[in-house]
């Protein structure tokens, strides 16, 4: 069974603070996903990172993909609160996705 | 287009009782997938179809839990007897798949149904 671990699971720092998110796993992906999701609503997608080795930039948001294809991070620079959210993980081995258990991330101003 | 769209946004039901939830996936995506999710944790698949087919059903899946896709747009997914543990919030997404570019598939959520069982 393929399992992605997320860590840290909570996350409370002040505005303009930086923050790394982690995603692991022992087995290889293919692709590895980030997405955000806010309270009541669904996960909406970030990033899909393919490449390993790969850094993708969105706005103050940089991802990579490990070399190895085995695990992500997520690093956000000078936090803001609408950077508050559940920021969650998530691979595609056969069709369905497999999601970490979520970083819950809170900015306060 | 209005993206994925799901019905009710909440239901609240007593222990025991049916319930059903509607999900409308985006026009032409083939697949439509079910997750559940409790609160603070990733979602959890719980089926996916692709058209009209239900492919795949995970071990969470009690056979309480019903999906179907009859026309292959729409879906229902309806859980019989209700039990306390069933509260959750349950997620749709949807993606076009074309087999000719394997591509990534990328799916969107919708804004899930939130249950909670008395």
């Amino acid at each position: 069974t393929q399992l992605l671990e997320q860590s840290p699971q909570f996350l409370s720092i002040q505005e303009g603070e930086n923050l790394t998110v982690y995603c692991n796993s022992s087995s290889v992906f293919s692709s590895l996903q980030w997405y955000r999701q806010e309270p009541g609503e669904g996960p909406v997608l970030l990033v899909t990172v393919v490449t390993g080795g790969e850094v993708k930039k969105l706005k103050r948001l940089t991802f990579q993909f490990g070399d190895a294809r085995k695990d992500s991070s997520l690093h956000i620079t000078a936090a803001q609160p609408g950077d508050t959210g559940l920021y969650l993980c998530a691979g595609e081995p056969t069709g369905k996705l497999i999601f970490g258990q979520g970083t819950t991330l809170q900015v306060k101003p | 287009d209005t993206g994925v769209s799901q019905n009710p946004r909440h239901k609240i039901t007593k222990r025991g009782q049916n319930v059903t939830f509607r999900c409308d996936p985006i026009s032409e995506h083939n697949r439509l997938y079910w997750y559940r999710q409790t609160l603070g944790q990733g979602p959890e698949f719980l089926t996916y179809f692709q058209n009209e087919a239900q492919l795949e059903k995970s071990r969470l899946l009690s056979d309480r839990f019903s999906a179907e896709r009859p026309k292959g747009s729409f879906s229902t997914l309806e859980i019989q007897r209700t039990e306390q543990g069933d509260s959750a919030m349950y997620l749709c997404a949807s993606s076009l798949v074309n087999h000719r570019d394997r591509g990534t598939d990328t799916q969107y959520f919708g804004p899930g149904t939130r249950l909670t069982v008395l």
